[in-house]
């Protein structure tokens, strides 16, 4: 069965700080991931997603996350972090580009710091 | 282009009642999923409908229901409700393959219907 652990339910940073949020996954499968974010009294919203292409992938806002089979790893990354990065962060994972069943982790909430 | 649409935004009902969402996709999105999303278990996976079949269900009781119609929109219905049931219901969209065949697994959310049961 596949699953996703994301280390930390909160990440405090500073603005122009890096931004690190961790994800974990477990799979028997190649597996297609997914970061995630979430705003206050909003759906979610797709940041990159990893379908084997290559393992570094770049998304929207500045973000971008490594694909370590090895260390079955997903983290997101930013360089510099801006206030209008707070909410919540989602990482998840489905066997297959064909189905619209993705099994998200718990979340990490980024609060960012003047 | 219009965005996933959700109807209501925000609802209140008793224990015992039933409540009806609805979904309507992305224009040409033809897959429809549904999730779950509370405090406590977090996001999960309550069921998938394309060109108005179940493709997928999730790991809940039968209370819990949905589906599609010719026009890819979606309802689900939970019926007897609890106060457990109370939580963010999120309906995701996507665009077929070029196959044809179910969705690409990038989904574009609505901003949710938000259930409370007293």
């Amino acid at each position: 069965a596949q699953s996703v652990t994301q280390l930390g339910s909160h990440v405090s940073v500073s603005e122009g700080a890096l931004v690190l949020l961790r994800c974990n996954y477990s799979s028997s499968v190649p597996p297609y991931l997914f970061w995630y974010v979430q705003y206050p009294n909003q759906g979610l919203q797709l940041l990159l997603k990893y379908t084997s292409a290559a393992t570094l992938v770049k998304g929207i806002n500045g973000f971008e996350a490594e694909f370590k089979k090895s260390e079955t790893s997903f983290h997101l990354t930013k360089p510099s972090a801006h206030m209008s990065d707070a909410a919540e962060y989602f990482c998840a994972v489905t066997p297959s580009s064909n189905t619209g069943k993705l099994i998200f982790g718990q979340g990490t909430t980024l609060q960012v710091k003047p | 282009k219009a965005g996933v649409t959700q109807t209501p935004r925000y609802l209140i009902k008793t224990r015992g009642q039933q409540v009806t969402l609805s979904c309507s996709p992305i224009s040409g999105h033809r897959s429809v999923s549904w999730y779950q999303q509370t405090p406590g278990q977090g996001l999960q996976f309550l069921f998938e409908y394309f060109s108005e079949t179940q493709r997928n269900k999730g790991n809940f009781p039968g209370r819990f229901s949905g589906r599609q119609f010719s026009n890819s929109r979606s309802e689900m219905n939970v019926s007897t409700l609890e106060l457990g049931d109370s939580a963010l219901y999120l309906c995701a969209s996507s665009y077929p393959r070029t196959s044809g065949r179910g969705s690409t697994g990038e989904l574009f959310f609505g901003e949710g219907s938000r259930l409370t049961v007293l």
